[in-house]
């Protein structure tokens, strides 16, 4: 199947620093990625919805100037927390439909762990 | 809106049937997916099924859809210790590609 990958794995980060994580389609092209985070022991919320060429479209009650999100290319989107405080700690993934299934499906990244301290 | 729902917890024993279910309350919920997820891990897709068919079966997984009581759930025939993992059930509406998922069950399995 398709795959996608995300970077870093894993992120420690400093109370008011802005972390980027990147959502990368490698074998196939996304002009949509979503991005969602997951608290421990929870289910996975939907954040936003990344579009390739125009704006992100961000779900209720997510701040849009603190997840910045850039759908760059065709196979890149990346989500910056911007000034980052402990309770963003999270695991954050996206996913990408694949292309060659239709709307289907979806593949998601392996996840970034975000932990501010 | 849509919401999906799911029991928190299975333990089953090694080799047994593990049966998880589901319920979801969008009746116009197109694709139903199965996803498991190995702790630190990302989601990994076990298996999906439309929403016209009645069961799909894959291998060791089973998955019955009863769409007038909005009930979907997957069987894991002759569990083994590598199927301990949080399974979630989504489901996504229409031709939107948003996916809603449920909370996960966590299922232990008992060697």
């Amino acid at each position: 199947g398709a795959v996608v990958s995300q970077h870093p794995s894993w992120v420690i980060c400093k109370s008011g620093t802005s972390v980027k994580i990147e959502c990368r389609s490698l074998d196939f092209q996304a002009t949509t990625m979503f991005w969602y985070r997951q608290f421990p022991k929870q289910s996975l919320m939907l954040m936003a919805t990344s579009n390739e060429g125009s704006k992100a479209t961000y779900e209720q009650g997510v701040e849009k100037d603190k997840f910045l999100i850039n759908h760059a290319s065709l196979t890149l989107s990346t989500l910056t927390v911007t000034s980052a405080h402990p309770e963003d700690s999270s695991f954050y993934i996206c996913s990408a439909p694949g292309a060659l299934a239709g709307d289907n499906e979806q593949f998601f990244g392996p996840g970034t762990r975000l932990t501010v301290l | 809106g849509e919401d999906v729902e799911q029991s928190l917890f299975l333990s089953v024993r090694e080799g047994d049937s593990s049966v998880i279910n589901c319920t979801y309350t969008d009746s116009s919920s197109t694709y139903l997916y199965w996803y498991k997820q190995e702790p630190g891990a990302g989601l990994q897709l076990l298996t999906y099924i439309f929403s016209n068919m009645d069961m799909k079966q894959d291998q060791r997984l089973t998955v019955l859809l009863n769409k007038k009581d909005k009930h979907l759930s997957l069987r894991i025939a002759d569990t083994q210790t590598g199927d301990s993992a949080i399974y979630f059930c989504a489901e996504k509406a229409g031709g939107y590609q948003k996916v809603t998922f449920g909370i996960g069950t966590k299922l232990q399995v008992i060697p």
